[in-house]
């Protein structure tokens, strides 16, 4: 079936950037998310790309997609203490399933 | 937009009894989730209607666990009988298109 995997821990200074990554294995993915849960709370949606562009740019954030590798990954630039949090990636096929990764928890260093 | 709602936030209940879970779906979706978290197997997707349909339970863990749509407005995940491995945070979602968004969760404890 299908997988999406995701490290699990990365720390950060706070001012700099982050980037997290993810692949997937899945070749009909047609969209692929980050969400963002903060303690205690839902998944927030934060971001998506559609599988045909390679690039999407929301102020801090910035998603990169290389489909060729089925490889993505999120930057948040000038990482702040709020971006503390753990960030899951997923993907949708061409239905309505849609599979997570395990999530990978950020820590801001001050 | 009120979002997805779930009710109860928390749930204590005792090994036994049962619990039902309840979601309000954002106006206007047409599927529904129902996913479950807990820190050893991360977020494990359990059920989900399109249409009011059910139309995979592949994740639902066993008997004890059963969901319905009665409308495109609510649903509701009940566990009998609860048991303590129950505990989790269960998730509801819903989704029109390539948009799945999120409740806040019902934090469930079976003592």
């Amino acid at each position: 079936g299908e997988d999406v995997e995701q490290s699990l821990f990365l720390s950060v200074r706070e001012g700099d950037s982050s980037v997290i990554n993810c692949t997937y294995t899945d070749s009909s993915s047609t969209y692929l998310y980050w969400y963002k849960q903060e303690p205690g709370a839902g998944l927030q949606l934060l971001t998506y790309i559609f599988s045909n562009m390679d690039m999407k740019q929301d102020q801090r954030l910035t998603v990169l997609l290389n489909k060729k590798d089925k490889h993505l990954s999120l930057r948040i630039a000038d990482t702040q203490t709020g971006d503390s949090a753990i960030y899951f990636c997923a993907e949708k096929d061409y239905g309505q399933n849609f599979v997570f990764g395990p999530g990978t928890r950020l820590s801001v260093l001050p | 937009d009120a979002g997805v709602i779930q009710s109860p936030r928390h749930e204590v209940t005792e090994m036994g009894q049962e619990v039902t879970l309840r979601c309000k779906p954002i106006s206007g979706h047409n599927s529904l989730f129902w996913y479950r978290q807990t820190m050893m197997r991360g977020l494990e997707l359990l059920i989900y209607f399109n249409n009011n349909v059910p139309i995979d339970d592949s994740g639902m863990p066993e008997d004890r666990f059963s969901a319905k749509m009665p409308n495109a407005s609510f649903s509701t995940l009940k566990i009998q009988p609860s048991e303590p491995r129950d505990s989790a945070v269960y998730f509801c979602a819903s989704s029109l298109g390539e948009t799945q968004y999120f409740g806040p969760g019902t934090r469930l404890l079976v003592l």
